[in-house]
């Protein structure tokens, strides 16, 4: 059973803090890792997709960081903006011949003004 | 909008009812997922299509749920003899497979399924 693990599960900063969340996954049979926000109401969001050990994404105040050697991802956010309340989700896919999402459970962002 | 849509965006029925749920993918992407997200988890995998085929069933799939992609555009997600166990929210994704490429998955809205 693939075990992708998220933390922390839900997280409450102020505004103009910077925070960062980790995900946890199998570091055997590794393809991608893919990074969504959701937020309540909408569609989740792809962020990134991250395939290279030592991959370093960025998007606006967003940006990931990959260790497939040693199984882990982080996601940082810069001076957090209250629009940047969601929930962020990663997600494992492995070798399998299709792509199939294996999702964390989340961390939830609460940004207070 | 040329986004992935769900419809309808909530559902409620009484149990022992069947249902079904539409998805519009993006137009010329040739996968589409079906995925399940119940309180306090991730979503989880249920089936995929490419094209108009269904190529991988989850096993939390039972036989009360039933799955199509006619002509390789919209799907339905069907399910029998509703359970209250099934409450949850049904997520939708798209994708267009390119070979040597790892592909971005783009999702629906979502349905969000309560069974009385």
């Amino acid at each position: 059973i693939l075990n992708v693990e998220q933390s922390p599960q839900s997280l409450h900063v102020q505004e103009g803090d910077s925070t960062n969340f980790t995900c946890s996954f199998p570091s055997s049979n590794f393809y991608a890792l893919h990074w969504y926000r959701w937020e309540t109401a909408k569609s989740p969001e792809a962020l990134f997709v991250m395939t290279l050990n030592g991959d370093e994404k960025k998007k606006g105040r967003i940006s990931a960081t990959l260790n497939t050697k040693e199984g882990y991802s982080y996601l940082y956010i810069k001076g957090s903006q209250p629009e940047d309340s969601a929930t962020y989700l990663c997600a494992f896919v492995g070798d399998t011949g299709f792509q199939k999402l294996v999702f964390g459970t989340g961390t939830r962002l609460l940004v207070s003004p | 909008d040329t986004g992935v849509s769900q419809d309808p965006r909530h559902k409620i029925t009484k149990r022992g009812q069947n249902v079904t749920f539409r998805c519009d993918p993006i137009s010329e992407h040739n996968r589409l997922y079906w995925y399940r997200q119940t309180l306090g988890q991730g979503p989880e995998f249920l089936t995929y299509f490419q094209n108009e085929a269904q190529l991988e069933k989850s096993r939390l799939l039972s036989d009360r749920f039933s799955a199509e992609r006619p002509k390789g555009s919209f799907s339905t997600l069907e399910i029998q003899r509703t359970e209250q166990g099934d409450s949850a929210m049904y997520l939708c994704a798209s994708s267009l497979v390119v070979a040597g490429r790892q592909e971005t998955q783009y999702f629906g809205p979502g349905t969000r399924l309560l069974v009385l």
